[in-house]
């Protein structure tokens, strides 16, 4: 089945950027999709379609998505944005969802 | 706008049967497919499967063996069981809708979600 691999956790300082990174066997001709989770919360969707920003998400979150790699940028980052976030494609082969492990990130 | 609404025990025991039920707000109950998704407690979130409004289903397959989905039209809901369940099943479970069922398919709407936890 396919994989995605995401970084336990990824740190930031407030303002700055935050790049995190979900890696995969050719991901770049896949659709990815991010979504934030808070403690407790159900999990929003943040990105679509690689670097589509859903009605209401700041335009902080940005998403690309290229060969094996995609990433999710959060810039200016707040302490709001501390939360997990995790990636997930629709595995063209299988015609199944595959989410990938979560990262957690951390305002310094 | 769709709302979802997770319903069901929050304990079970094992090996018995998960059951749970979600109630869904929307103005058509076709024009979206209807998964479950878990998370256990700490970990990741894991796909179970999904149901279109004709019945049509689609299942991950480290869970088909256990799982079945249902709709109900009339009620505007849609129904997940999980069987023999062990401690490894103790999960939040969500209900959540999609509009496609391919490459474009994410999840842009989610039930609140509800634990349910596995234990004699």
């Amino acid at each position: 089945s396919y994989v995605l691999t995401q970084p336990p956790s990824v740190s930031v300082a407030p303002g700055q950027t935050a790049r995190i990174t979900c890696g995969g066997n050719n991901i770049g001709s896949h659709s990815v999709h991010w979504y934030q989770q808070k403690p407790g919360q159900a999990p929003v969707l943040v990105v679509y379609d690689d670097s589509g920003r859903p009605s209401g998400i700041p335009e902080r979150f940005s998403g690309s998505n290229s060969e094996n790699t995609a990433t999710l940028t959060i810039s200016r980052v707040e302490a709001g944005d501390e939360a997990d976030y995790c990636c997930q494609v629709w595995d063209t082969r299988t015609d199944h969802v595959v989410f990938g492990g979560g990262t957690k990130l951390i305002v310094l | 706008q769709v709302q979802l609404q997770e319903s069901g025990p929050g304990l079970v025991k094992p090996p018995e049967t998960l059951s749970l039920t979600c109630n869904v707000s929307v103005d058509s109950i076709s024009g979206y497919y209807w998964s479950w998704i878990r998370q256990p407690p700490g970990k990741g979130l894991e796909w179970i499967g999904y149901i279109y409004y004709n019945g049509n289903t689609n299942y991950n397959p480290s869970l088909k063996s256990r799982v079945t989905m249902s709709v109900d039209t009339a009620k505007n809901q849609f129904s997940l069981k999980l069987t023999s369940v062990t401690a490894a099943d103790t999960a939040v479970y969500y209900c959540v809708a999609s509009e496609y069922d391919d490459d474009r398919a994410y999840f842009e709407y989610w039930g609140q979600g509800t634990l349910v936890t596995v234990s004699s």
